[in-house]
């Protein structure tokens, strides 16, 4: 049974394009994160929400835009792709219930390429 | 703004030696999660530590938390081969609020050589 869940696992684009990532996750989590890391390994956080709210957006271009259909459900649109893009996604979700660990438990990863 | 320093960034160790990692942060906080990560895998939850003095071992690995210090210490026992990957610390720092924020330092990659 996988936990969060990541597609595509691969994505291979050109420059200009648009292209989706998608993230499910079986837990019963309320809380999805996007997170990026970049070639040197270094993991940022780009967005979370909270049942279907967005909580956090940091400094990330307008060109990514984190959609959450429903509390199982986020995903990540990004426009005109950039060479800059190319990068390891990875979507996260963590229970957020008040005094507890709020362990963030992580998807597979997409790696995306901008040619 | 928080920083998370993780070091050393690369450490390579001996089978059956014991070694000591360390993560520091810049600002108040008392929630810090290890991970692991494999060339090329998600990472993985290894221990979350949530109050000054914590201390949570699982087979050769041990993390301890210093919230005075801002410092946490993960140590290897009697290094094996299997504990070669890079690990991740990191922090919360929206503890008072309702949501939770992780900043992650670089990583400490560990390679355990014969």
């Amino acid at each position: 049974d996988t936990a969060v869940s990541q597609t595509p696992k691969y994505l291979v684009t050109q420059m200009g394009n648009d292209k989706s990532i998608k993230c499910e996750q079986n837990l019963g989590h309320d809380t999805m994160y996007w997170y990026k890391q970049d070639s040197k390994k270094f993991l940022k956080i780009m967005f979370s929400y909270n049942n279907k709210e967005l909580i956090i957006n940091e400094t990330v271009p307008n060109r990514f835009s984190p959609k959450s259909p429903d509390k199982a459900h986020l995903n990540l649109h990004i426009n005109s792709l950039e060479l800059g893009d190319s990068a390891v996604y990875f979507c996260a979700s963590s229970p957020r219930l008040a005094g507890a660990s709020d362990t963030q438990y992580f998807g597979p990863g997409t790696r995306l390429t901008v040619l | 703004e928080l920083k998370v320093e993780q070091n050393p960034l690369f450490l390579s160790m001996q089978e059956g030696k014991n070694y000591t990692i360390y993560c520091n942060y810049s600002t108040t906080s008392d929630r810090l999660y290890w991970y692991r990560q494999d060339p090329g895998k998600s990472l993985e939850s290894l221990f979350v530590l949530l109050s000054n003095g914590a201390v949570k071992q699982e087979g050769r690995l041990m993390a301890s938390l210093d919230t005075k210090a801002r410092l946490s210490t993960l140590h290897i026992t009697a290094a094996v081969h299997d504990l070669s990957a890079t690990y991740f610390c990191a922090v919360d720092d929206n503890i008072t609020g309702a949501n939770s924020k992780l900043t992650f330092g670089k990583g400490i990659t560990l390679s355990v050589r014969p």
